[in-house]
């Protein structure tokens, strides 16, 4: 099946600081989406992004389909900002297919 | 819409008991998933359902899991019996499914935690 893989596995920051997380995945996708998990466990859809680039607030994402990757860039990064994200896929036919996640933890 | 709502949110028990995980999708949403997380194996599909019919269960561990949905509001997925290696945090979520941009977002839950003594 479809190997999806974050970097950095972990990432350490102090407020305000940027951040760049990575997402590589194996096999063309038909569906790439990021979320948030909070502390209290919760997964927050951040972006739907199967290719081209998203804004939203601090938060952008990009997706270059043809090379299988995709990017989330954290600006002015704030405590509220700490937890794991995931990238997850789909190919034609499956369902979401998660990788293992980056734990992001801000400072103040 | 109130969400994908699942229940309980947290479930202890004993080793061989039968434990029942409640799911309502939004409202609409053609799709509906079980999902585990655990340290070890992170977020892993169970089963998922398209217009209530399991569409793929080959996620699910062993025969004593067993996922139904009855009708478009509601899920179950139940252990039995139960064992501590099930201990985790079960997700339900749901998606609207394939629509014009061939989408599947997923909205979650909140989470169901089991801990089997």
């Amino acid at each position: 099946g479809i190997q999806v893989e974050q970097s950095p596995p972990d990432l350490i920051l102090q407020e305000g600081a940027n951040s760049t997380l990575r997402c590589n995945f194996s096999d063309s996708v038909n569906n790439l989406q990021w979320f948030h998990q909070n502390p209290w466990g919760q997964l927050i859809n951040l972006f739907y992004i199967p290719s081209g680039t998203k804004q939203n607030g601090r938060l952008s994402a990009t997706t270059v389909a043809t090379e299988r990757y995709s990017l989330l860039y954290i600006s002015s990064s704030q405590t509220t900002d700490s937890g794991v994200y995931f990238c997850a896929v789909i190919q034609a036919g499956t369902a979401l297919i998660f990788g293992k996640g980056t734990t992001l933890s801000v400072s103040s | 819409d109130a969400g994908v709502i699942q229940s309980p949110r947290h479930e202890v028990t004993e080793m061989g008991q039968e434990v029942t995980l409640r799911c309502k999708p939004i409202s609409g949403h053609d799709y509906l998933f079980w999902y585990r997380q655990t340290m070890m194996r992170g977020l892993e599909l169970l089963i998922y359902f398209n217009n209530n019919v399991p569409i793929d269960d080959s996620g699910m561990p062993e025969d004593r899991f067993s996922a139904k949905m009855p009708n478009a509001s509601f899920s179950t997925l139940k252990i039995q019996p139960s064992e501590p290696r099930d201990s985790a945090v079960y997700f339900c979520a749901s998606s609207p499914g394939t629509g014009a941009f061939g989408a599947n977002v997923l909205t979650f839950g909140a989470g169901s935690r089991l801990t089997v003594l």
